[in-house]
């Protein structure tokens, strides 16, 4: 069992590239978010899909889109890559309705915008 | 949004027992409390949740009084791989639909020394 996956887990781009992260969760979860940490700082919530379909806003939307490609995939797309965006990104999913409430988190996709 | 206050950092020693009060003074109703734990270069980790009174498991206590609008982590017995960042995250993480948003705060660095 798997859990949440990222792809990749480190990449470095010149400003101006763009690119996509990737996760997939195998646990059957509603629910999926993408965040963004600094260094030394807390998380800060970029977007998040609450069903399949569906994708909303969270604090630094800001130079970023998302798309949830079906129930198990959502992706983070920089269209245009600026060095604020150097950061690391973590996907985390969760089931609503469920019994747990737990927010399950990937191990990080590590970006450098040079 | 339940916003979330807690101290930036903490130092203890081995052995001790550490708690970490979080401020949530705007909670909502369906809103749950959620402990992360978070080591360097990893995603973070759920450690215990609550909604009111007491909470333990094999790792951990929540301590919620009566009007929610803070809540305590208990730690007993910290050893020198406890060292983390602890994370306070209120929400309606069991929501029937829709968990929304789901924000941190800048979350508790614990030092823990031998």
């Amino acid at each position: 069992n798997a859990g949440v996956t990222q792809t990749p887990k480190f990449q470095v781009l010149k400003t101006g590239q763009s690119m996509t992260l990737q996760c997939a969760q195998d646990m059957n979860h509603n629910s999926m978010y993408w965040y963004r940490q600094d260094p030394g700082m807390g998380l800060r919530l970029i977007y998040y899909s609450a069903s399949e379909g569906t994708t909303d806003k969270g604090e630094v939307p800001n130079g970023y889109n998302v798309s949830r490609l079906n129930k198990r995939e959502f992706s983070l797309r920089l269209e245009s890559a600026a060095p604020s965006q150097t950061s690391v990104y973590f996907c985390a999913s969760i089931l609503t309705g469920g019994f747990s409430g737990e927010l399950f988190f990937g191990e990080g996709s590590r970006l450098t915008v040079l | 949004l339940a916003k979330t206050t807690q101290p930036i950092s903490m130092d203890s020693y081995e052995g001790q027992e550490v708690n970490i009060t979080c401020s949530h003074n705007n909670i909502a109703t369906n809103d749950y409390i959620t402990w992360y734990q978070q080591f360097p270069s990893q995603g973070p980790r759920f450690i215990i949740q609550g909604y009111k009174t007491k909470v333990t498991n094999e790792v951990a206590s929540l301590f919620i009084p009566a009007d929610r609008k803070s809540s305590t982590l208990s730690l007993p017995r910290v050893s020198l791989s406890d060292t983390a960042v602890y994370y306070c995250l209120v929400g309606d993480m069991r929501g029937s639909s829709n968990t929304g948003k789901l924000i941190f705060g800048q979350g508790t660095t614990l030092q823990v020394k031998p």
